[in-house]
Order: structure tokens, then C-alpha cells, then sequence
């Protein structure tokens, strides 16, 4: 049982490149989220997914995608990636939007 | 809007003494309560939650009670390790969307 599963650890990537975070869970939830943790602003929702087939914006949106794949897997798309998009992503999920988030161990990119 | 103000950082202290991490919110309606704790180079991991008012939440030591009068969740451990030295995250989940609000962290340093 890994929980959250993210890659990769860490990325750097140049000014207008794309690419696409990729996390996984195996402990069947329901509901799976990508957060960015920035210094001294703890962590901020981007986009969520409260169930299979659905995903919603959260606080920081904007310069991102996702698609839920599948019940396990939420990917996170960068289309045109920008210095200020240089952060730690984690991955979370939990059984229910009102239950505990579960996290991954983050994917540290750098965008120069 | 709901909101989570933690203690600036960082906290030092020397091994065996009491710690305390205060934490407030704001919010509408009855959220639960969570501290995690991210360790240097991880990701961030459950240390004790609350789910209702006077509710106490307690792993490895440490403590929090949900205060409703107060709205306060400040943390609490009786002797800290050198292996307690972590960010620590008070988090806020919001009981009608289910989005999950953080504080910005608190630094514990302990000094052996």
C-alpha cells in the first residue's frame, strides 16, 4: 500500500515549456486534489476532483489543467510553464470531500 | 472568507522542553481541525485532527483541542525531540465544499 504516488521528484524546466505532473493513489478515494506550496503561504488548492469524471478550480487556478484519468489517477498539466510556476506540487486524496487529505511526497519544479 | 493564522516562526527550543504552536481560525459553519507535519524533504503528513467543538486530537505526544469560544486549535507537546523539528501546518476543513484551508507554517527547531 504506497498511499500517493507522485513523478517525478524534481523537474526543471525552461520558460515556455510543457509538461504534466502525474499522481496516483491505491487507497480507492473518491476525491483527489493538486495543491502548490510556495514559502510563507503554506499550501493553496489549484484544481480539485471530488469524484470520477468531475474536477473543479480551486484558489490558484489559473496557467493549469487537469484531467482525472481514472479513479487512481489525477494529472496536473503545465501548457506554456512560467518562472512564477516555480514551486513544490503535492498531490493529495482522501475518501470523500469532507473526509482527511492523505498527501504525497511533492514534486519540486523549477522553471528558469 | 475562512481563513488559519498560525504563530510566526520559526520556534527554537532545547530538547525535553514544552512546545506550544498557536493556531486561530476563521470560518462559517462547523469545520474540522487538522495539524500535519512536513519534514525536510517530504511530503505532508497527518498528525492528529478534530471534528467537533472540545473535541482533542493526539498522536506521538502531541495535542490540540478544538475551542469553539476561542477558535483556536493550538498545538501542544509536553517534551520535544531533536526529531520533532519539522514545518508544522494547522489546516481548516471547510464542512460545506470540503476544501482544505492552511495556516503558513511553523518552523520547529530543536536543539539537542
Amino acid at each position: 500500500n504506497a498511499g500517493v504516488t507522485q513523478t517525478p521528484k524534481f523537474q526543471v524546466l525552461k520558460t515556455g515549456q510543457s509538461m504534466t505532473l502525474q499522481c496516483a493513489q491505491d487507497m480507492n478515494h473518491n476525491s483527489m486534489y493538486w495543491y502548490r506550496q510556495d514559502p510563507g503561504m503554506g499550501l493553496r488548492l489549484i484544481y480539485y476532483s471530488a469524484s470520477e469524471g468531475t474536477t473543479d478550480k480551486g484558489e490558484v487556478p489559473n496557467g493549469y489543467n487537469v484531467s482525472r484519468l481514472n479513479k487512481r489517477e489525477f494529472s496536473l498539466r503545465l501548457e506554456s510553464a512560467a518562472p512564477s510556476q516555480t514551486s513544490v506540487y503535492f498531490c493529495a486524496s482522501s475518501a470523500g470531500t469532507k473526509e482527511t487529505q492523505y498527501f504525497g511526497p511533492g514534486t519540486r519544479l523549477l522553471v528558469l | 472568507g475562512d481563513s488559519v493564522t498560525q504563530m510566526e516562526g520559526p520556534v527554537t527550543l532545547s530538547e525535553e522542553a514544552f512546545l506550544t504552536i498557536n493556531c486561530t481560525y476563521t470560518a462559517t459553519g462547523y469545520p474540522s481541525l487538522f495539524w500535519y507535519v512536513q519534514y525536510p524533504g517530504e511530503g505532508l503528513q497527518l498528525l492528529l485532527k478534530a471534528t467537533k467543538a472540545d473535541d482533542k486530537g493526539s498522536n506521538k505526544g502531541f495535542e490540540a483541542t478544538y475551542r469553539k469560544e476561542t477558535t483556536s486549535f493550538h498545538l501542544e507537546k509536553g517534551s520535544v525531540q531533536v526529531s520533532d523539528s519539522a514545518v508544522y501546518f494547522c489546516a481548516l476543513l471547510r464542512s460545506n465544499t470540503g476544501k482544505l484551508i492552511f495556516g503558513q507554517g511553523t518552523t520547529l527547531q530543536v536543539k539537542p
